[in-house]
């Protein structure tokens, strides 16, 4: 079985500070990692992915999240924050299951840029 | 561009009465999932095609069923709405079933309410 744990249900940061969104995991499996971001009345969209390669994962929009397997983490940063990025941040885990794809979401992040 | 695309994306209808949602896709892929996400809520899978292979998640309501007459389009039917479903409903496709690494793309979903 496998879970996910976003430890801040909102965060808000002003615009241009760092933003830490964070995310920890339990697998039974070697999992891929993913975060996805929602905008209001949108769908989901793939910032980034960790697949076994890489530990740390630059994706779209200056985000980058680094997987750390001996604290069973995979926290989202970035540098600066911009207004666009005020949104519901989601972490995934996905482990093969039973010839499936299983796939769990965390419970979401809003975050708040305040300007 | 190639996409996931869900219509309408905006649905009012009565209690009680069927109601359908579309998803299709450009992508060519196998996998077809529906998701149902309420407010402030992770997204839950109620069910997915690989390709004409029905898959149910075990606590998804029977009042959901699902088609898929081809590897497009994916329509998600509600036979007797409740107050309950009323929510946003996602669509997302992946290229493979079973692949922990495949990223699923979703649309921009069709936001269902309940009178």
């Amino acid at each position: 079985a496998q879970s996910v744990t976003q430890l801040d249900s909102h965060v808000s940061v002003s615009e241009g500070t760092p933003v830490l969104l964070r995310c920890n995991y339990s697998s039974s499996y070697s999992p891929s990692l993913f975060w996805y971001v929602q905008h209001p009345n949108k769908g989901l969209q793939l910032l980034l992915k960790y697949t076994s390669a890489a530990t740390l994962v630059k994706g779209i929009n200056g985000f980058e999240a680094e997987f750390k397997k001996s604290e069973t983490s995979f926290h989202l940063t970035k540098p600066s924050a911009h207004m666009s990025d005020a949104a519901e941040y989601f972490c995934v885990v996905s482990v093969r299951s039973g010839g499936y794809q299983k796939v769990t979401f965390g419970t979401g992040t809003k975050l708040q840029v305040i300007p | 561009d190639a996409m996931v695309i869900q219509n309408p994306r905006y649905q009012v209808t009565q209690f009680g009465k069927p109601v359908t949602l579309s998803c299709s896709q450009t992508l060519n892929h196998n996998v077809m999932y529906w998701y149902q996400q309420k407010s402030s809520q992770a997204p839950k899978l109620l069910f997915h095609y690989y390709d004409k292979d029905f898959n149910n998640e075990a606590d998804t309501p029977d009042n959901f069923q699902s088609r898929r007459p081809n590897t497009s389009f994916c329509f998600l039917d509600i036979r007797s709405p409740g107050l309950g479903d009323a929510a946003m409903y996602l669509c997302a496709t992946s290229r493979e079933q079973g692949v922990a690494t495949d990223t699923q793309y979703f649309g921009p979903g069709t936001r269902l309410t309940v009178l």
